[in-house]
């Protein structure tokens, strides 16, 4: 069964602060994709990035960053110098070979206060 | 401005009304979704269209009957919802290919409440 874990249901940071949010993931898939997704409170999920099994070099984009291990079988996410406008919920989700269903997490909220 | 559009945005409707939620999306994808939110639960999914046939049911009650008469269109007919039926409605899209993992993208959501 493939599943999604976010154990952080909430973090409080200051701006500047960096912050790392934590995903790890179980799947019997080799082949597998895995994303991120920001949910301002607008309620639109806003797609931050996709990255496939095979593929496991890490990624920066500007200030976001993002660590694929598939020794720990995780996927964590990290903000440099956190902003106000960062706070939201993000969402790590999953997605098989075979499909574009994707297998969320429970979410983690980001507070950044200034 | 999205490329996935959901109206209303806001809906509260009564437990005997029958109502509907639009999306249309401007990415020309052939594949779109019906998911919910509720407080506390991970985001479900509940339909899947591709090339407007419906492939996928998560189980849902029959009092949500989802329709597609386009590729770029979707709706979701709501009819005798129950209050815990009150939750974020997402709509999505991607385009589906020969490969798979594709990128979904999402609509600003309907929040409806049923009371």
């Amino acid at each position: 069964a493939q599943k999604v874990t976010q154990a952080q249901t909430e973090i409080s940071v200051v701006e500047k602060e960096d912050v790392t949010l934590d995903c790890v993931y179980e799947t019997r898939d080799t082949t597998y994709y895995l994303f991120w997704y920001k949910q301002p409170p607008s309620g639109e999920l806003v797609f931050l990035i996709r990255r496939n099994s095979f593929d496991e070099q890490n990624e920066i984009s500007g200030r976001y960053s993002w660590n694929f291990q598939k020794s720990t079988s995780s996927f964590n996410f990290t903000i440099t110098a956190s902003q106000v406008v960062d706070s939201a919920v993000y969402f790590c989700a999953l997605s098989d070979h075979n499909t574009d269903k994707l297998i969320f997490g429970t979410g983690t909220r980001l507070q950044v206060f200034p | 401005e999205t490329g996935v559009t959901q109206t209303p945005r806001h809906l509260v409707m009564g437990m005997t009304n029958k109502k509907s939620l639009k999306c249309e999306q401007h990415l020309g994808h052939n594949a779109m979704y019906w998911y919910k939110q509720s407080a506390k639960k991970p985001l479900e999914l509940m339909f899947v269209y591709n090339f407007k046939e419906q492939t996928e049911n998560n189980s849902v009650p029959s009092r949500f009957s989802p329709e597609c008469p386009n590729s770029s269109h979707l709706f979701l007919h709501l009819h005798t919802l129950q209050p815990e039926d009150s939750a974020l409605y997402l709509c999505a899209s991607s385009q589906v290919g020969q490969t798979s993992g594709n990128t979904i993208y999402f609509g600003e959501g309907s929040w409806l409440t049923v009371v």
